[in-house]
């Protein structure tokens, strides 16, 4: 089975530019959440998709993020304009739902993005 | 005051030694709590998951938690070198939105 896939691996733009990273999920999982870590602190959640459906995006920093889920499978979270605060590393994880035994979540191993 | 607090570390420990990690939570209406393992440059790991005061065991493994007190551990019995690595410890209320600590940094000395 693959994993959680995230693409590119790095990335390094200019302030302004836009920057869009991608996720593919575990197949069949309808959960999907973007989290990010920025200059050495903690992971932060950003937003959980279920199906093609924003379910809580009560993390996203600002209007300059804006995350979609195509026909509910892969997603992508695009930054415009970014700006250096910016910089960090975007985890993209994937879930089911499990009754009573919980969930978990597998996570993708992450795009690196740099602001300069 | 941080919603989910750790020590940072490094915690250093022998080799086959037991590693204790420990982690507190503010919120009080988090209802599941895991642990997950982050070697560095890698993506997060879940080891363990725990929902249910008390102790539950995986292996190696113990999670421990005191809803009382707002507090979950993490137990490495026999810490193997291989074991080294940032054990984050996050919570959820029910949200499914995790809130993550900044982690522990565990040694294993060989």
């Amino acid at each position: 089975e693959a994993g959680v896939t995230q693409f590119p691996s790095h990335s390094v733009i200019e302030k302004g530019q836009t920057v869009t990273l991608r996720c593919d999920p575990i197949s069949g999982h309808d959960n999907l959440y973007w989290y990010r870590r920025v200059m050495g602190k903690e992971i932060k959640f950003l937003l959980h998709f279920v199906k093609e459906s924003k379910q809580d995006e009560s993390g996203m920093p600002n209007n300059r993020f804006l995350a979609e889920r195509t026909g509910g499978t892969y997603s992508t979270l695009k930054v415009q304009p970014a700006e250096l605060e910016d910089s960090g590393v975007y985890f993209c994880a994937s879930s089911q739902d499990v009754p009573a035994s919980g969930y978990g979540y597998t996570f993708g191993s992450g795009t690196r993005l740099t602001v300069v | 005051q941080k919603e989910v607090e750790q020590n940072s570390g490094p915690l250093s420990v022998p080799e086959g030694a037991i590693a204790s990690l420990n982690c507190t939570y503010s919120d009080r209406g988090s209802q599941s709590f895991f642990w997950y393992r982050q070697y560095s440059g890698k993506s997060p790991e879940l080891i363990m998951s725990i929902y249910s005061n008390g102790d539950k065991e995986d292996g190696r493994f113990t999670a421990q938690l005191n809803k009382a007190s707002q507090y979950v551990s993490l137990l490495i019995r026999d810490s193997q070198p291989s074991d080294s690595a940032t054990y984050l410890c996050a919570a959820d209320t029910g949200r499914r939105a995790l809130t993550f600590g900044s982690g522990t940094r565990l040694q294993v000395q060989p």
